[in-house]
């Protein structure tokens, strides 16, 4: 059936190191693909989405790019800051209509420290 | 800019009493969502509703009803909590089409005691 499967954390690393996290899926036809970013004690916000095979997406110095080869959407950020610091979930939502088209990878929890 | 607004933001229950969570949104979606969230279990579907006078259940339903209650509300009850229910509830709305953004509301904390 359809899924996602997340890079498991908690992810701890240094101000101005690397990041991805890894996300790939499973899904009948051709699915858009979501990061969502959820700050301490808020609910979750979209941070970027492609909608097509090979499109980039892009928001606050984070990127994905939709493999559709490799069903996959993983999420890089070249210089990580404290700020970063929140669970990020990648999210499916595939093409059927009047249904639940919306899957969400269980959370990847980054942590920044200076 | 409203968004979706959920009430109310911190509840305490004790096992066994009712209460009803609202969600309302003014973005004219169609689809709207409960989810609860518990330590590393990520998000969970209890209902959604993918447009007005419909609801479905989601992954985890049991203990909850819900009401489509017009185009813009969407309310989850609970009528006899336990304590299991203790979590965070997310209402969320979107439009239909597959890249349509999902709003989130900010959360309801709930605890059952």
């Amino acid at each position: 059936g359809d899924s996602v499967t997340q890079m498991e954390g908690p992810v701890t690393l240094s101000e101005e190191a690397f990041l991805t996290i890894n996300c790939t899926y499973t899904a009948t036809g051709y699915p858009s693909l979501f990061w969502y970013v959820q700050y301490p004690g808020e609910g979750l916000q979209l941070l970027l989405k492609a909608t097509k095979a090979d499109d980039k997406g892009s928001n606050k110095g984070f990127e994905a790019t939709y493999r559709k080869e490799t069903t996959s959407f993983h999420l890089e950020k070249g210089s990580v800051q404290v700020s970063d610091s929140a669970v990020y979930f990648c999210a499916p939502r595939l093409e059927q209509t009047g249904a639940n088209n919306l899957f969400f990878g269980t959370g990847t929890r980054l942590t920044v420290i200076p | 800019n409203a968004g979706v607004t959920q009430t109310p933001k911190f509840q305490v229950l004790k096992t066994g009493q009712s209460m009803t969570l609202q969600c309302a949104q003014d973005m004219n979606h169609n689809s709207m969502y409960w989810y609860r969230q518990d330590p590393g279990m990520g998000l969970r579907l209890i209902y959604y509703s993918a447009s007005e006078g419909t609801t479905d259940k989601g992954e985890v339903p049991n203990g909850y009803n819900v009401s489509r209650l017009n185009k813009r509300e969407f309310s989850l009850r609970l009528e006899s909590a336990a304590p299991s229910q203790t979590s965070v509830y997310f209402c969320a709305s979107s439009g239909q089409g597959t890249g349509n953004t999902i709003y989130f509301g900010e959360g309801s904390w709930l605890t059952v005691v």
